[in-house]
């Protein structure tokens, strides 16, 4: 069965420093991965989406993500974290449906910015 | 830019008693879905739904639970009898399409909390 996995419960960093969010996934075929980011009374926002092609993906705010398929991993990276990226960040792999899919997610991982 | 509304943003009902959560999908959508996250658990898809019936559903939906569209905006989800265990955030989301390259787009979520 998928599933995703991020180690993290919650991570700080300080402002300006570069950050890794975790996640790794368990899914029989290509998967279809996800990060979205939830800020505080907000809805959970797509930052990337990984399904075929360019392994590095770029997505919005400024956020990349690899996919290495050996490790089974898709980790978000940001290379200076501003403290509007305080929110938390949750991975997930699309499971097929007979006629759509729906989202397998992880459990969320807190970003907590230092100034 | 669009967004998926929902309301209320929180809601405190007694157990036993019905409970009727309101989405405004973006509107030119015709995918609507509906997704649960119980306090320090993972989010969990509740349903799908098209052309006014259930695509999919999970097995956490059950027969407690109904979906409708009653006009050409709204889409509600109603618990029929709340229990404790139905405490959780309730998130709607709409997609363009279907299948893995339409995006999900999520509302804020309703905080359900049955007493």
């Amino acid at each position: 069965a998928q599933s995703v996995t991020q180690p993290d419960i919650h991570i700080t960093v300080s402002e300006g420093a570069s950050l890794e969010l975790r996640c790794n996934y368990s899914y029989g075929a290509t998967p279809y991965l996800f990060w979205y980011v939830q800020s505080p009374g907000q809805g959970l926002q797509l930052l990337l989406k990984y399904f075929s092609g360019d392994t590095l993906v770029q997505g919005i705010k400024g956020f990349e993500a690899e996919f290495k398929r050996s490790q089974s991993s898709f980790n978000l990276r940001k290379p200076s974290v501003h403290w509007s990226d305080a929110a938390e960040y949750f991975c997930a792999v699309a499971k097929p449906l007979d006629s759509n899919y729906q989202l397998i997610w992880g459990a969320g991982t807190k970003l907590i910015i230092k100034p | 830019e669009p967004e998926v509304t929902q309301t209320p943003s929180h809601q405190v009902t007694q157990m036993g008693q019905e409970v009727i959560l309101r989405c405004v999908p973006i509107s030119n959508h015709l995918y609507f879905y509906w997704y649960r996250q119980i306090l320090g658990q993972k989010v969990e898809f509740l349903v799908s739904f098209y052309n006014n019936e259930i695509s999919e559903k999970s097995e956490i939906f059950d027969d407690q639970f109904s979906v409708e569209r009653p006009d050409g905006s709204n889409f509600t989800l109603k618990i029929r009898s709340t229990k404790l265990e139905d405490s959780a955030m309730y998130f709607c989301a709409s997609s363009a399409g279907t299948g893995i390259p339409y995006e999900q787009y999520f509302g804020p979520g309703t905080r359900l909390t049955v007493t």
